[in-house]
């Protein structure tokens, strides 16, 4: 179990660039999701994908934002035209959930994006 | 939008003493989970409380919840120095996304 693995670490654009993050849950797991953390906060949920569906999308998630999980493995998280207020963590999380099988989020490090 | 709340914002308590900390949601749930966030990392599943569940143990961590109430609770006895983090409730909405409260930040003095 070699864990969630989020890439880059961190990110540091201009404002009106695009940015893409990458997320490798752990091998096994069917779910997928995406949260976002400023300082002081608790994560907010933006997305979620079971196996390679797009299952949900909070209302934070504006047009600018847009997730994909080809093949049900990896996923990214892509931002157009960043704005500063786009500054924050954003954290990926895998788990394993089925009829009988229910497994807690397990989460990366976080990608921290800096919007200068 | 979070779910839940984490009560209090911060506490601070001397190595060996015993940390509590209280959640309150919204809206009906199937589980409740307490996580752990060391600074800069993501976060860590501690434990996890099903609706019909009033109690549960593990290791020092004792969780209570009273769905009536919407609440929940988790003590941390004996804590020591590495129990410094920050502490989230997170619940399960029907719609089987997770939503976390604004945490508790936990600081145990050596």
């Amino acid at each position: 179990d070699t864990g969630v693995s989020q890439d880059p670490r961190h990110k540091i654009t201009k404002r009106g660039q695009n940015v893409t993050f990458r997320c490798d849950p752990i091998s096994e797991h069917n779910r997928l999701y995406w949260y976002r953390q400023t300082l002081g906060q608790g994560p907010e949920f933006l997305t979620y994908f079971q196996n390679e569906a797009q299952l949900e999308k909070s209302r934070l998630l504006s047009d600018r934002f847009s997730a994909e999980r080809p093949k049900g493995s990896f996923s990214t998280l892509e931002i157009q035209r960043t704005e500063q207020g786009d500054s924050a963590m954003y954290l990926c999380a895998s788990s394993l959930t089925g009829l009988m099988v229910y497994s807690p989020l397990h989460f990366g490090n976080g990608t921290r994006l800096t919007v200068t | 939008s979070q779910q839940g709340e984490e009560d209090p914002q911060a506490l601070s308590i001397q190595e060996g003493e015993n940390a509590t900390m209280n959640c309150s949601y919204k809206t009906s749930i199937n589980n409740l989970q307490w996580y752990r966030q060391n600074s800069g990392r993501g976060l860590v599943h501690l434990i996890l409380i099903r609706s019909n569940e009033r109690e549960k143990h593990s290791g020092r961590l004792r969780v209570t919840l009273d769905t009536s109430k919407k609440s929940s609770s988790l003590l941390i006895t004996a804590s020591r120095a590495a129990d410094t983090a920050s502490y989230f409730c997170a619940t399960d909405a029907a719609g089987n996304q997770f939503y976390f409260g604004t945490g508790t930040s936990l600081t145990v003095i050596p």
